[in-house]
């Protein structure tokens, strides 16, 4: 299995543009959770997933910040219009069921924001 | 969710067995721990979780105390390779909460 796989790697962006990340869980997973983490305040949990559904969004800092789960194999977080303050590392992560046997997370995306 | 505690920093020599411990003290009866790391800027890795008991696999020992309030993970024979911040939480409703973590550095 490849993993969680998170796309871009990297991205940089201007101030006020829009930017989309992009995680592909674990085939079977059927939980997945969206994190940042900066340096001020550590990891954070953004939202979660369940079978799709959102289940938690109470970690997301704003309506500038949504994200979707389309079906099983692909999730978006998307941040409109973007701020410096949103630089940071956006990890996604799937699971099994509760999550028993761990959390899987993906290499993250580096998100600056100029 | 269980608030934990950890030390901000630790140092271990290399082959030594490196113990990491934690406080979590309002961790609820049905709370797993769950011990984390992330070493340089990758994603967090799982390492071990445990309810009650104390557990072992390739990776790690987990030792829990019988009142559940603390634990203590083992890296038995540590390597430079262990060299990462070290986190511990507790895992309820689905949703696992990350602390500031230990980080440790092995010394050669």
């Amino acid at each position: 299995d490849a993993g969680v796989i998170q796309s871009p790697r990297h991205e940089v962006t201007e101030m006020g543009q829009e930017v989309t990340l992009r995680c592909k869980p674990i085939s079977g997973h059927n939980s997945l959770f969206w994190y940042r983490q900066t340096m001020m305040r550590g990891l954070e949990l953004l939202i979660y997933f369940n079978n799709n559904v959102p289940i938690d969004d109470s970690g997301m800092p704003e309506d500038r910040f949504s994200a979707k789960m389309p079906n099983a194999s692909f999730s978006t977080l998307k941040i409109q219009p973007s701020e410096p303050r949103d630089s940071a590392v956006y990890f996604c992560a799937s699971s099994l069921g509760s999550g028993t046997y761990g959390y899987t997370f993906g290499s993250g995306t580096r998100l600056t924001v100029v | 969710d269980a608030k934990t505690t950890q030390p901000p920093s630790m140092d271990c020599a290399e082959g030594r067995a490196a113990n990491l411990p934690c406080n979590h003290s309002t961790i609820s009866g049905n709370e797993y721990v769950y011990w984390y790391r992330q070493i340089h800027s990758q994603g967090p890795q799982y390492i071990i979780h445990g309810l009650k008991n104390n557990e072992t696999n390739e990776m790690a020992s987990l030792i829990i105390t019988e009142d559940r309030k603390s634990s203590t993970l083992i890296l038995p024979h540590a390597t430079l390779r262990d060299t990462a911040v070290y986190y511990c939480t507790g895992q309820g409703a689905q949703k696992l909460v990350f602390g500031q973590g230990t980080r440790l550095t092995i010394n050669p």
